[in-house]
C-alpha cells in the first residue's frame, strides 16, 4: 500500500521559516495537500492541490510538491502555527495520511 | 455557514456497534463526497473511507473495510458511519470531512468513541 512519510518532529525559532517534508512514490505525480491539527480541534485544511491555499489562510503558509516529496513552509513562524501538521494524497481511489509531524515553536 | 456536525460521544463495549451521524448543513450535500477520518489517542490521523452522496457508492481502507459501513440519507443531509464488533484499539475521536478539490474542506466537530468493558 501506499505510504507518506513526514518526520516525527520540527522545531522553529519566532519568526524563522519552518520546513516540513512528506515524502512517497511519485509523489510529485499526485495533488498533496496539508492539514493543521492541534490538540482539542478538527483539522484545517491549509494548501491544497499542492501549493493553493484555501480563504483564510495566512500568506506565511507555503506549498511545493516535485518527484518524490511535498513540502509545506511556513514562513515568519509564529507560537500560534504551533501545531501537527499533515500530509495528505489520493492512491487508487483511497487516501493517505503521513504520519505527521509536531512542529514547535520555540 | 457551511457546517458538519456531528452526533455525540459513545461509550461502547468490546464486540458492540458504535452508528456515527454527521449532518451537513449551507450547502447542497449531494455536490461533494464525504469520508470519515479517526484519530486514535496519541497517534495520527486515519482514513477510514468516503461515499458518493449521490449514488452511495463506498470505497473503505484495506484495515477496517470488514467492519465499516457508510450510508447517506440525502433527505436529511446526513452521512453516517457504522463501526461494528469495536475493540479497544478502536477508541478513537471520528470525523466526518466534505471532500473537495482532492482534499478535506470541511470537517465536523469530532464523535469521541470508548471502547471498554
Amino acid at each position: 500500500s501506499y505510504e507518506l512519510t513526514q518526520p516525527p518532529s520540527v522545531s522553529v525559532s519566532p519568526g524563522q521559516t519552518a520546513t516540513i517534508t512528506c515524502s512517497g512514490d511519485k509523489l510529485g505525480n499526485k495533488y498533496a495537500c496539508w492539514y493543521q491539527k492541534k490538540p482539542g480541534q478538527s483539522p484545517l485544511l491549509v494548501i491544497y492541490q499542492d501549493k493553493k491555499r484555501p480563504s483564510g489562510i495566512p500568506e506565511r503558509f507555503s506549498g511545493s510538491n516535485s518527484g518524490n516529496t511535498a513540502t509545506l513552509t511556513i514562513s515568519g513562524t509564529q507560537g500560534m502555527d504551533e501545531a501537527d501538521y499533515y500530509c495528505q494524497a489520493w492512491d487508487s481511489s483511497t487516501v493517505v495520511f503521513g504520519g505527521g509531524t509536531k512542529l514547535t515553536v520555540l | 455557514q457551511v457546517q458538519l456536525v456531528q452526533s455525540g460521544a459513545e461509550v461502547k463495549k468490546p464486540g458492540a456497534s458504535v452508528k456515527v451521524s454527521c449532518q451537513a448543513s449551507g450547502y447542497t450535500f449531494t455536490r461533494y463526497p464525504m469520508h470519515w477520518v479517526r484519530q486514535a489517542p496519541g497517534q495520527g490521523l486515519e482514513w477510514m473511507g468516503w461515499i458518493n452522496t449521490v449514488k452511495g457508492n463506498t470505497k473503505y481502507s484495506q484495515k477496517v473495510q470488514d467492519r465499516v459501513t457508510i450510508t447517506r440519507d440525502t433527505s436529511a443531509s446526513t452521512a453516517y458511519m457504522e463501526l461494528r464488533s469495536l475493540r479497544s484499539e478502536d477508541t478513537a475521536i471520528y470525523y466526518c470531512a466534505r471532500e473537495d478539490l482532492d482534499s478535506f474542506d470541511i470537517w465536523g466537530q469530532g464523535t469521541m468513541v470508548t471502547v471498554s468493558s
